[in-house]
């Protein structure tokens, strides 16, 4: 069946620092793919998606590329700011949502 | 901005008893969702739910659960007799679409404790 394998948190980094998330996906065809965040005592919301191959989403400086050949969908933001902090979902979407398991962000000032 | 609203935030019961969680979904979204997540697990599916029936439903939605629309607005998810491993996060979601494409929106959960 679909999966998402994610990289195990938590993650600690200072402010202005480079973050990157991995993550992979097993899938039949070719499922959207998505970063959910989850802030602390909220819901999740989407932070970006991409649909296809080689798609890549972008949202609040946050990048992810769609990569069919490395089956991976790596989060990535240059410079993080402390509001960063949350924690972070990859996921796939056959109709339902398959999810990582989170990695958990936090950015010191 | 339209929101999913999840009531009651938590929700504590003794092992054995029903217990419903209610959701208010986006009203013009026609698909609506169960998932849950247990502490430090991951965020699972349990069921999809359009025009008032199940579309789909995971090995963990067995006969214990059962979800419904009441009328409409709600959206509900009844477990008949609470077990501990029912103890989690659970969270409501719905779309405009069921295609795969298609944005999910999530409510806040309802943490689920029982004793």
């Amino acid at each position: 069946g679909n999966s998402v394998t994610q990289m195990e948190g938590p993650v600690t980094l200072s402010e202005e620092a480079f973050l990157t998330i991995n993550c992979t996906y097993t899938a039949t065809g070719y499922p959207s793919l998505f970063w959910y965040v989850q802030y602390p005592g909220e819901g999740l919301q989407l932070l970006l998606k991409a649909t296809k191959a080689d798609d890549k989403g972008s949202n609040k400086g946050f990048e992810a590329t769609y990569r069919k050949e490395t089956t991976s969908f790596h989060l990535e933001k240059g410079s993080v700011q402390v509001s960063d902090s949350a924690v972070y979902f990859c996921a796939l979407n056959d109709y339902k949502l398959s999810f990582g398991a989170g990695t958990t962000v936090t950015v010191r000032a | 901005e339209p929101e999913v609203t999840q009531t009651p935030s938590h929700q504590v019961t003794q092992m054995g008893q029903e217990v419903i969680l209610r959701c208010v979904p986006i009203s013009n979204h026609l698909y609506f969702y169960w998932y849950r997540q247990i502490l430090g697990q991951k965020v699972e599916f349990l069921v999809s739910f359009y025009n008032n029936e199940i579309s789909e439903k995971s090995e963990i939605f067995d006969d214990q659960f059962s979800v419904e629309r009441p009328d409409g607005s709600n959206f509900t998810l009844k477990i008949r007799s609470t077990k501990l491993e029912d103890s989690a996060m659970y969270f409501c979601a719905s779309s405009r679409e069921i295609a795969g494409e298609d944005e999910q929106f999530f409510g806040p959960g309802t943490r689920l404790t029982v004793l």
